[in-house]
């Protein structure tokens, strides 16, 4: 089975330009979640939908970050305009709250995209 | 301010030795979990521990939920280059699906 899928692996750009990042969950689960990982701050995570919709977005830096996730096989979440400060791994996650009142499931994460900001 | 707090933060080892991670907040958690994550990829779950006090052994690798659900430990016996990696404490909430990631601990077993 494909696990999570995220695009690009790696992606340079300049200050300034949007950034968009891909996600693509294991089929049938109904959590998504937004990471980003930097030395200095550790696993943040910056929004997650739950069904397709926003649930929490309280870890969005600011308004040039954006997420959408328009069906259940697909999310993205854009920077615009990027700053070098935005350089790190984000990662997407998914998950499967299969049973009534099983609050924690297992998170599965994408392979990352590193994204560099010059 | 991280709501984990893992010690230490790097630690190398020779192959064959015991490793013991710590993860601890003042806050309680009602479930914790730990991830492994290696270079170039993302995190992946080991262990999820939900009641107080709990220990669950997953081969060499000992997991303990502290009684009052907030801390956790991660125990590693006679370490091997392959136990090598990232390795991540995680605190959940009732009610709440969000993880709070502790910062990690960076484990390098020599051969």
């Amino acid at each position: 089975d494909a696990g999570v899928i995220q695009s690009p692996r790696h992606e340079v750009t300049e200050m300034g330009q949007e950034v968009t990042l891909r996600c693509k969950p294991i089929s049938g689960h109904d959590y998504l979640f937004w990471y980003r990982q930097t030395m200095m701050r550790g696993l943040e995570l910056l929004i997650y939908f739950n069904n397709n919709v926003p649930i929490d977005d309280s870890g969005m830096p600011e308004d040039r970050f954006s997420a959408k996730m328009p069906n259940a096989s697909f999310s993205t979440l854009k920077i615009q305009p990027s700053e070098p400060r935005d350089s790190a791994v984000y990662f997407c996650a998914s998950s499967f709250t299969g049973s009534p009142g099983l609050e924690v499931d297992t998170q599965y994460f994408g392979p990352g995209t590193r994204l560099t900001v010059l | 301010t991280q709501l984990l707090e893992q010690s230490p933060q790097f630690l190398s080892i020779q192959e064959g030795e015991n490793l013991t991670v710590y993860c601890n907040s003042s806050s309680v958690f009602s479930s914790l979990q730990w991830y492994r994550q290696e270079p170039g990829e993302g995190p992946v779950l080991l262990v999820t521990v939900v009641t107080g006090g709990e220990v669950k052994k997953l081969k060499r690798l000992t997991f303990q939920f502290g009684d009052a659900r907030k801390d956790s430990s991660l125990h590693i016996t006679a370490a091997q280059p392959g136990d090598t990696g990232l390795y991540l404490c995680a605190g959940g909430r009732s009610n709440d699906y969000k993880l709070s990631f502790g910062a990690g601990t960076t484990v390098t077993v020599r051969a």
